[in-house]
């Protein structure tokens, strides 16, 4: 069975502190690995998705890897405006190729 | 703005109420999708439409009813709920199945069973 966690539950910067959100995976086959972020009573909005081992991307303060076991999210000098839950989600080849597995999400709080 | 409305944002219910989510996406999309997202679970797949024909129905009860007129809209049609039911229900849709693909989700449904 596929399963995504993530770590920490929930984080507390001072504004500008950079940290990493963590998304650890075990699937049969990896399709993709997705990163979302969420703000409180909407849907989840897409950031980024990562295909194999190795891969980076970047979208202004956030930059995204992956390796063969899980994905970080790296959250360079946050701003107020980047507090949201963070979900990391996972498709894997087996088991129907639409099927995606999230993890419960990272409620991040930025402190000004 | 994902592309993907849904209508209404919040709705109230009594157990015994019929009504009904809808969701359309402007994205050419073919795939689309009900979610369930309940406090401290992750997103449980509930649906998968693909070309308008259902291709996964994830063991959900049957007082919850999709519908997919054509690849633009999804309805989920409710009936006899339960207080267990409340949470938020999400909409998504993504390219016609090819693998790898992203899903976009709409701001989705809050729905409180009474």
């Amino acid at each position: 069975e596929d399963q995504v966690t993530q770590s920490p539950e929930a984080l507390r910067l001072q504004e500008g502190e950079s940290s990493s959100l963590n998304c650890s995976y075990t699937v049969s086959g990896l399709r993709g690995l997705f990163w979302y972020r969420q703000d409180p009573g909407k849907g989840p909005e897409f950031l980024f998705t990562l295909y194999s081992a190795g891969e980076e991307k970047e979208k202004e303060r956030l930059k995204a890897t992956l390796t063969k076991k899980e994905s970080f999210l790296h959250i360079t000098a946050p701003k107020p405006e980047d507090s949201a839950t963070y979900l990391c989600a996972v498709q894997a080849e087996s088991g129907g190729y639409q099927k995606v597995t999230f993890g419960i999400g990272t409620k991040l709080q930025v402190i000004p | 703005e994902t592309g993907v409305t849904q209508t209404p944002r919040h709705l109230v219910m009594g157990m015994t109420n019929k009504k009904s989510l809808k969701c359309e996406q402007h994205l050419g999309h073919n795939a689309m999708y009900w979610y369930k997202q309940s406090a401290k679970k992750p997103l449980e797949l509930m649906f998968v439409y693909n070309f308008k024909e259902q291709t996964e129905n994830n063991s959900v009860p049957s007082r919850f009813s999709p519908e997919c007129p054509n690849s633009s809209h999804l309805f989920l049609h409710l009936h006899t709920l339960q207080p267990e039911d409340s949470a938020l229900y999400l909409c998504a849709s993504s390219q016609a199945p090819s693998g790898q693909e992203t899903q976009y989700f709409g701001p989705g449904t809050r729905l409180l069973v009474l």
